[in-house]
């Protein structure tokens, strides 16, 4: 198995351009979830999923889209990259969350420089 | 914005001192999740607590669960230069507009000097 993969692993765009991040998972998780990560900020929440066809926004979903086609991918678009979108970038799955959470298993991440 | 506040923020610590890290939230939770992520990594889930009072060990890391499910800790007994990271606490309220949400508290970041 290879769990949760991110591709790709750095990224450095232009402000402007736009670009996805690719997200896979083949444990058969139904919830995916995209977080990014600055400095003092901690795991910032930015869409999820909780199934094929079902996202939603979390605490910072401005300037991304996201959609599940799937229930192995979830791809991560940022439609015109901006300087505050550089952060590091987590793609993470689970079984479930809420009130029955299940461990969730985490990408390696994705570096993202906007100059 | 986070569900929990976790304290301290940062925590620097002599190799064999303890640690310890709160979670602190101003509802009631239904599970608790703890993460730890080395530097450079990735987080890696350590422990699911549930049930009110709960209390988990592994190894030298203790992990509480509040009477009231409003609070929880991870203890570190005598640390080593291998417990370097960030912890975070990821708290769910539970269903309703929680259901399959995942959210982390700021994290405390770890540093032991040898």
């Amino acid at each position: 198995n290879a769990g949760v993969t991110q591709t790709p692993k750095f990224q450095v765009l232009k402000t402007g351009q736009s670009m996805t991040l690719q997200c896979a998972q083949d444990m058969n998780h139904e919830y995916m979830s995209w977080y990014r990560q600055d400095p003092g900020m901690g795991l910032r929440l930015i869409h999820y999923s909780v199934g094929a066809g079902i996202t939603d926004q979390g605490e910072v979903p401005n300037g991304y889209n996201v959609s599940r086609s799937t229930t192995e991918d979830f791809p991560l678009r940022l439609l015109s990259a901006a300087p505050s979108q550089t952060s590091v970038y987590f793609c993470a799955s689970s079984f479930g969350q809420g009130k029955s959470g299940t461990e969730a298993f985490f990408g390696q991440g994705t570096r993202l420089t906007v100059v | 914005g986070q569900q929990v506040m976790q304290i301290p923020q940062y925590q620097h610590v002599q190799e064999g001192e303890d640690f310890t890290t709160y979670c602190n939230s101003s509802t009631t939770l239904s599970n608790i999740q703890w993460y730890k992520q080395r530097p450079g990594g990735h987080p890696v889930f350590l422990i699911q607590l549930v049930k009110s009072g709960e209390v988990k060990k592994q190894k030298r890391l203790t992990f509480q669960f509040g009477e009231a499910k409003k609070n929880s800790s991870l203890h570190i007994t005598a640390t080593q230069t291998t417990d370097v990271g960030t912890y975070f606490c990821a708290p769910s309220k539970g269903g309703g507009t929680s259901y399959g949400k995942l959210t982390f508290g700021q994290g405390t970041i770890l540093t032991v000097h040898p």
